[in-house]
C-alpha cells in the first residue's frame, strides 16, 4: 500500500523564519516518484519538485530546499526566509513506477505572517 | 506550457440535478484525473483514465460517473447531485512519471 503522511495540518511562521515542512511515506516499491507541489488561495495546484527513489541528493532551488531521506522515508521541505506569497498549502505526493496514479498526502497550510 | 482549462470555476446547482464538469488539455497527455478537495482529507481520487475510452474507479467514485470521449476532454458527471458532493474539484494531467499538471479547480455548491 502507498501512504503518505503530512502531520502538520497548520503552521505559522513570521516573515523571514524559515520553516520545515514534513512529509513521510510508505511503499513497497523500490522505483518511485516524490513531488511538492504548492496550492495558493488562488486553487490551482503548482508542481513544485520531483525526486526519484534512486537520486537521494538534497536540492536547492532558491529559498526552497528539499532533503529526501530513504532511510526514514521522509521528503521534508524546507523554505528559508520566509515571505508572505509562500502562504499556501503544501502537498507532497508518491507515485509508483508507472507514474499512472498519486497518492497526496492531506496538505499543510503555510500562513506567513508579515 | 502543459494547459489544463476546467470550465467552470464556481457552479451552483440544485439537489438532484445533474452536472457537467468539463476538463481540456493541450499537450496530448495520456493520462487524467479527477479529484475532490475537502478540508483535512486532503486530495481524494475520483476517478482516471488512461486513453480514450477507459476508465478507472479511484477511491471514492460513488455517485460520480466520467467520459473520456476524445484524448484531450475528460467529464466528470454528478449523476444526481448531493449536499455531500459540495466540493472542490481538481483535474490533472500527466505523462507518465512526469508529474501531474493540474487545472485551477472548480468550487461546487449543491443547495
Amino acid at each position: 500500500a502507498q501512504k503518505v503522511t503530512q502531520a502538520q495540518t497548520e503552521i505559522s511562521v513570521v516573515e523571514k523564519e524559515d520553516v520545515t515542512l514534513d512529509c513521510v511515506y510508505e511503499t513497497r516499491d523500490t522505483t518511485y516518484y516524490l513531488f511538492w507541489y504548492k496550492q495558493p488561495p488562488s486553487g490551482e495546484l503548482v508542481f513544485l519538485i520531483r525526486r526519484n527513489s534512486f537520486d537521494e541528493q538534497n536540492e536547492i532551488s532558491g529559498r526552497y530546499s528539499w532533503n529526501f531521506q530513504k532511510s526514514t522515508s521522509s521528503f521534508n521541505f524546507t523554505i528559508t526566509a520566509s515571505q508572505v506569497v509562500d502562504s499556501a498549502v503544501y502537498f507532497c505526493a508518491l507515485s509508483e513506477d508507472t507514474g499512472n496514479q498519486f497518492y497526496f498526502g492531506t496538505g499543510t497550510s503555510l500562513t506567513v505572517i508579515p | 506550457d502543459v494547459k489544463v482549462t476546467q470550465s467552470s470555476r464556481y457552479l451552483v446547482k440544485r439537489t438532484g440535478e445533474k452536472v457537467f464538469l468539463e476538463c481540456v488539455q493541450d499537450m496530448d497527455h495520456e493520462n487524467m484525473f479527477w479529484y475532490r478537495q475537502d478540508p483535512g482529507l486532503g486530495l481524494r481520487l475520483i476517478y482516471f483514465s488512461y486513453d480514450v475510452k477507459m476508465k478507472e474507479k479511484g477511491d471514492i467514485p460513488e455517485g460520480y460517473s466520467v467520459s473520456r470521449e476524445k484524448k484531450e476532454r475528460f467529464s466528470l458527471i454528478l449523476e444526481s447531485a448531493s449536499t455531500n458532493q459540495t466540493s472542490m474539484y481538481l483535474c490533472a494531467s500527466s505523462m507518465t512519471v512526469w508529474g501531474y499538471t493540474f487545472g485551477s479547480g472548480t468550487r461546487l455548491t449543491v443547495v
